[in-house]
């Protein structure tokens, strides 16, 4: 199946910090990327989804000045928290779907965790 | 919006037993239902999935039913052994969007 990393796999940080987490497609174009949200033991949760090349689509209560989206070339997305605080705290885990395939693969995901 | 309500949201069935969980969705469009596996701090892996122009699909010990006029699926899982022991997400793609809307996950134990 096709490949989809993500670093880092795991990030500390400060409270009031910004991260950035990257999302690449290794062996195929990458048309939409999705990113998700995990908390310990539930499901994952759609944060956002985006296309090469225009705006992502965020979903109802999440903040897009929080989480930068930006999806500049058809095997990398990027996820930027800004002003990242403890409730940030999470699981985020990219997936992408290239051209017409119906299957979405995952990354690895990122453990984020804000002091 | 697609709902789906998966069920049971935990499991525990001895080794060389069937395991089933299904799910049910709420938008008719929909018509692209993936299985995913989750083990413990990884990745959600695609197990298997079935488009909506097919009733059932089968792959080793793996099986997945589709009843579109009731709206449900469900993921069979035959003579499980110990690494089939983990989270299992159903999610399902209505027509009309992009996105997958994932159920709430079922967490298999397979007791040697």
């Amino acid at each position: 199946g096709a490949v989809v990393s993500q670093h880092p796999s795991w990030v500390i940080c400060k409270s009031g910090t910004s991260v950035k987490i990257e999302c690449r497609s290794l062996d195929f174009q990458a048309t939409t990327m999705f990113w998700y949200r995990q908390f310990p033991k539930q499901s994952l949760m759609l944060m956002a989804t985006s296309n090469e090349g225009s705006k992502a689509t965020y979903e109802q209560g999440v903040e897009k000045d929080k989480f930068l989206i930006n999806h500049a070339s058809l095997t990398l997305s990027t996820l930027t928290v800004t002003s990242a605080h403890p409730e940030d705290s999470s699981f985020y885990i990219c997936s992408a779907r290239g051209g017409k395939s119906e299957t979405q693969y995952f990354g690895p995901g990122t453990r984020l965790l804000v002091l | 919006g697609e709902n789906v309500e998966q069920h049971p949201s935990t499991l525990s069935v001895q080794e060389g037993d069937s395991a089933v969980i299904k799910c049910t969705y709420s938008d008719s469009a929909s018509n692209y239902f993936p299985w995913y596996k989750q083990e413990l701090g990884k990745r959600p892996q695609l197990i298997i999935d079935i488009r909506s122009n097919v009733g059932e699909k089968k792959d080793q010990r793996i099986a997945v039913t589709l009843n579109k006029t009731a709206k449900h699926f469900s993921l069979h899982i035959t003579e499980t052994q110990p690494e089939d022991s983990a989270v299992y997400f159903c999610a399902a793609r209505g027509a009309a969007g992009n996105k997958l809307t994932f159920g709430g996950g079922t967490r298999v134990l397979v007791k040697p």
